[in-house]
């Protein structure tokens, strides 16, 4: 069974950079896996920030950025703002079983 | 802009059939490839199902695989789950998702979620 790991919890500053990872159990993690990032806050749907590594959606703020890093699909935040406490999953694309599988997620606190 | 109205949730015994629904407007519903995705209480988010714009493909979570599956009636801009043989496990609130729009290359051989519902609906499966 395929499992996706992000770090269970991180904490950054306010104004601070801090970057997310997305792990395959399956190996290192290609642009063929089509990462999407989406940010949920408690009590929201989930809303969608990248998609296919490093896209953008219409609404997303600048300072979120997608890339690969280290054989991970990464997310980072950079001049993280208050409002961006909340929980981010990652979501990538098994072409072998044509499915997708969302990671555990990542609580990110800003303090 | 994009309303998700999902319903059809409830308390079942285990083994019993649920069927949910998904109602979109403020978009062309039969140009987009849907999603539902799921998250049980206290937990992540748990993608379950994707059908195409026309219907005519349908994707699983291997999870829900042969017990689940996905419809569409584009004429009312309406999406489907009939959940069969349904587990403990599937205690999760069900949400639906429009998929991103684009290009094939662009985005994945199968669209991701792009624009998720509202509240979602409680699935309760419990004896």
């Amino acid at each position: 069974q395929t499992v996706v790991t992000q770090e269970p919890s991180l904490t950054v500053s306010p104004g601070g950079t801090v970057t997310l990872t997305c792990a395959s159990s399956t190996g290192a993690v290609t642009s063929r896996y089509y990462p999407n990032w989406f940010q949920q806050k408690p009590g929201q749907a989930p809303r969608a920030l990248i998609y296919s590594t490093s896209d953008k959606h219409s609404w997303t703020p600048a300072r979120f950025s997608g890339s690969l890093l280290g054989g991970k699909a990464a997310l980072t935040l950079a001049g993280v703002q208050p409002e961006d406490e909340a929980e981010y999953f990652c979501l990538l694309y098994y072409r072998d079983v044509q499915s997708w599988v969302f990671g555990g997620g990542t609580k990110l606190t800003v303090l | 802009q994009v309303q998700l109205v999902e319903s059809g949730g409830g308390v079942v015994q285990p083994g019993r059939s649920l069927r949910l629904s998904c109602a979109g407007t403020g978009f062309t519903f039969s140009n987009n490839d849907m999603h539902w995705v799921r998250q049980a209480p206290g937990k992540g988010l748990e993608w379950v199902a994707m059908i195409s714009y026309d219907g005519s493909k349908k994707y699983y979570a291997g999870s829900v695989k042969g017990r689940f599956t996905i419809s569409r009636d584009n004429s009312k801009n309406m999406m489907f789950l009939q959940m069969d043989s349904l587990r403990p496990e599937d205690t999760a609130i069900y949400s639906c998702a429009k998929g991103l729009m684009g290009p094939l290359a662009v985005t994945g051989p199968l669209r991701p979620p792009s624009d998720f519902g509202g509240q979602g609906t409680l699935v309760t499966v419990s004896s």
